[in-house]
C-alpha cells in the first residue's frame, strides 16, 4: 500500500497567517492526489485535485503543489471559515488510501 | 445540481449484516464510479472501493474483500454498499462519493454520510 504522511497533524495559525500542510507518499504517484476539507459532521468536500487544480467554486486562497512524493496545500490568507481538518488521497495506486489528517483552529 | 443522499441511521449487532443506499440526483448513475469511504468516530476516512454502475464491476480494498458488496440499480438511480459479519469496529459514519469525469479514481461530490453503530 501506499502510505501517505501528512504534517503536521494539527496547527493553530491567525486570520490572515499563510498556511501550508504537506503530504508525502511513500513511493511516487505522479500528480494523483487531492485536498479535502472535512468540517465536523460534515462530509469531505474536495479542494484541490490532480495535485494542483482547484476545484471550482473554492477559493482562490487555497492552491496545491508538487509531483512525485512530496505535496503542499497552501492557504494565502486564513480565514475563520478555514477551521477544518484537511486530507490528502492519493489515487496512484490500489488501495486509494488518504493521510491521517491535519487538523487546523484558529487562534 | 448532484446530490447524493443516503439512508439512514443503523444499529447492529456484530454479526450481523447491514445495506447502505445512496441515491443520486442531478446525474444519471451509470455515467459515474461510486467511490465508498468510511469513517470511525475520531477517526481519518478508510477507502474502501468502487462500483462502475454502467457494467456492475467492482474493486474492494483488500481489508475488506469477502465482507463487502457494492451494486447498484440503475433504474432508481440508487447505489449500495452491503457488509456483513459486521464487528464492533466497523462502527463508522460510511460515505458514498462519486468519481470525477476526468478521472474515475478521483471522489468528488459526497453523501451526507450514514453513521453504522455495531454494538451488542
Amino acid at each position: 500500500d501506499i502510505q501517505m504522511t501528512q504534517s503536521p497533524s494539527s496547527l493553530s495559525a491567525s486570520v490572515g497567517d499563510r498556511v501550508t500542510i504537506t503530504c508525502r507518499a511513500s513511493q511516487g504517484i505522479r500528480n494523483e492526489l487531492g485536498w479535502y476539507q472535512q468540517k465536523p459532521g460534515k462530509a469531505p468536500k474536495r479542494l484541490i485535485y490532480a495535485a494542483s487544480s482547484l476545484q471550482s467554486g473554492v477559493p482562490s486562497r487555497f492552491s496545491g503543489s508538487g509531483y512525485g512524493k512530496e505535496f503542499t496545500l497552501t492557504i494565502s490568507s486564513l480565514q475563520p471559515e478555514d477551521c477544518a481538518t484537511y486530507y490528502c488521497l492519493q489515487h496512484h495506486g490500489y488501495p486509494l488510501t488518504f493521510g491521517q489528517g491535519t487538523r487546523l483552529e484558529i487562534k | 445540481q448532484v446530490q447524493l443522499v443516503q439512508s439512514g441511521a443503523e444499529v447492529k449487532k456484530p454479526g450481523a449484516s447491514v445495506k447502505v443506499s445512496c441515491k443520486a440526483s442531478g446525474y444519471t448513475l451509470s455515467a459515474y464510479y461510486m467511490h465508498w469511504v468510511r469513517q470511525a468516530p475520531g477517526q481519518g476516512l478508510e477507502w474502501m472501493g468502487w462500483i462502475n454502475p454502467h457494467s456492475g464491476d467492482t474493486y474492494y480494498a483488500l481489508s475488506f474483500e469477502g465482507r463487502v458488496t457494492m451494486t447498484r440499480d440503475t433504474s432508481i438511480n440508487t447505489a449500495y454498499l452491503d457488509l456483513n459479519r459486521l464487528r464492533n469496529d466497523d462502527t463508522a459514519v460510511y460515505y458514498c462519493a462519486r468519481g470525477d469525469s476526468g478521472d474515475y479514481l478521483r471522489p468528488v461530490d459526497w453523501g451526507q454520510g450514514t453513521l453504522v453503530t455495531v454494538s451488542s
